[in-house]
């Protein structure tokens, strides 16, 4: 079975730092890219961060550009999101998914559940 | 980046009839090399992560009901739910993946 299970959000002060986890399974990682998309509370989706099938090609929503990092570990079939500043408008469900292609530019057919992060003092 | 407008925000369709969503882009999606339209669509139900359910503006993923089709090229495109049944009640969004990818701001389909 086709899964993404994500992990590492919470509660954090403005200005801080935490590292998602998405462990995929049930696929062949290295093949396919990835993204982070979030969605705030009662709000819509708004894709943050994308990287390609061998992390040749990465990319990132301009409200997040220098401030978030993706990357992916194929031997360990996990993609990362490292978030640094962060700020109240961050705070968000954070989904992982996986494009049906190795660009990121291209229609995401798995999802996983989220993970929430919240910023806060 | 190319911004996509959905409309409208919300609709109430009674049970068995038609619903219509309406995306539109700010420029073309249209890819002339493969004459294909990068555009899905998804559906989001509370509590659950967005469900893939038409890719390439109207190629429909697999087991996703035949009610369900997109339509449309270019900057212009639409969902449309035919005979709407009761677990149809979600947000559906458009997305494009022309490049940096981009979602519509979404549409809440309810019950009349």
């Amino acid at each position: 079975e086709v899964q993404l299970v994500e992990s590492g959000g919470g509660l954090v002060q403005p200005g801080g730092s935490l590292r998602l986890s998405c462990a995929a399974s049930g696929f062949r990682f290295d093949e396919y890219a990835m993204s982070w998309v979030r969605q705030a509370p009662g709000k819509g989706l708004e894709w943050v961060s994308g990287i390609s099938w061998n992390s040749g090609t990465i990319g990132y929503a301009d409200s997040v550009k220098g401030r978030f990092t993706i990357s992916r570990d194929i031997a360990k079939n996990i993609l990362y999101l490292r978030m640094d500043s962060l700020r109240a408008e961050d705070t968000a469900l954070y989904y992982c998914a996986k494009a049906n292609n190795g660009a990121y530019y291209y229609y995401m057919d798995v999802w996983g559940k989220g993970t929430t992060v919240t910023v806060s003092s | 980046d190319i911004v996509m407008t959905q409309s409208p925000d919300s609709l109430a369709v009674s049970l068995g009839e038609r619903a219509t969503i309406h995306c539109k882009s700010s420029q073309s999606v249209l890819y002339r090399s493969s004459n294909k339209n990068y555009l899905a669509w998804y559906q989001q139900k509370p509590g659950q992560p967005p469900k893939l359910l038409i890719y390439w503006a109207s190629t429909r993923e697999s087991g996703v009901p035949d009610r369900f089709s997109g339509s449309g090229s270019g900057t212009d495109f639409a969902l449309t739910i035919n005979s709407l049944q009761a677990e149809d009640v979600a947000v559906y969004y458009c997305h494009q993946y022309y490049s940096t990818p981009q979602f519509g701001q979404g549409t809440k389909v309810e019950i009349k």
